[in-house]
């Protein structure tokens, strides 16, 4: 069974930083790309960034809105992804999931999604 | 970026209703078009991939249809699972997978 578990989420003050984590289990990690989607409370999804895999080399993309402040990471050896997030402002506050990249049809689609974990940006 | 619009934003139906939800690309992305469900306090779910094809274990009466710049989410009959949001995302300009707004639907 695919299973993604998100940890790391808690209160930050503004220009403070957290770091997430997305533990997976039931397929092989180093096959897949994996992103992080949030949710701001009450709001819709925005699309935050991507860690593509080992054959695409580990090349990473983000979101206008994060990137210079997020990273993204992963380790294969520990089934792990991560979310590095600095200088953080009260717009980052959201729930954040990680989700599992598949490809089928020469289209991508988020397969499998983590429960999510809330990140509260506020003094 | 390519912008995802909804229509509804959000509608009311009873059970049993037969009801449609469109999503419109701001330009086309031929079949590269996915829908998710969230229900509150959980993960999204797919639903739809590729416009129309039915994810692994999605009742089958949900179905996509479309391709360019608009898209329908057809639900044949409502069930009371499904009340919840739904989300269209395209995923034919990398790296952004923009999704909709959401269509909200509740109990008539």
């Amino acid at each position: 069974e695919v299973q993604l578990v998100e940890s790391g989420g808690g209160l930050v003050q503004p220009g403070g930083s957290l770091r997430l984590s997305c533990a997976a289990s039931g397929f092989t990690f180093s096959d897949h790309y994996m992103d992080w989607v949030r949710q701001a409370p009450g709001k819709g999804l925005e699309w935050v960034g991507r860690t593509r895999n080992k054959a695409n080399s580990y090349t990473t993309e983000y979101a206008a809105s994060v990137k210079g402040r997020f990273t993204i990471s992963r380790d294969d050896s520990k089934n792990s992804l991560y979310l590095q997030m600095n200088s953080l402002k009260t717009e980052d506050t959201a729930v954040y999931y990680c989700a599992r990249v598949s490809w089928e049809l020469a289209t991508y689609y988020f397969d499998y999604w983590g429960q999510g974990t809330l990140v509260t940006v506020s003094s | 970026d390519i912008q995802m619009t909804q229509s509804p934003s959000s509608l009311s139906a009873s059970v049993g209703d037969r009801v449609t939800i469109t999503c419109r690309a701001s330009q086309s992305i031929s079949s590269y078009l996915n829908w998710y469900q969230q229900k509150p306090g959980k993960a999204p779910k797919l639903l739809i991939y590729a416009a129309s094809s039915l994810q692994s274990g999605v009742p089958s009466r949900f179905s996509g249809s479309g391709s360019g710049t608009d898209f329908t989410l057809t639900i044949s009959s409502l069930q009371p699972e499904d009340f919840a949001t739904y989300y269209c995302q395209q995923s034919y300009s990398t790296p952004v997978f923009t999704f909709g707004p959401g269509t909200k639907v509740d109990i008539k």
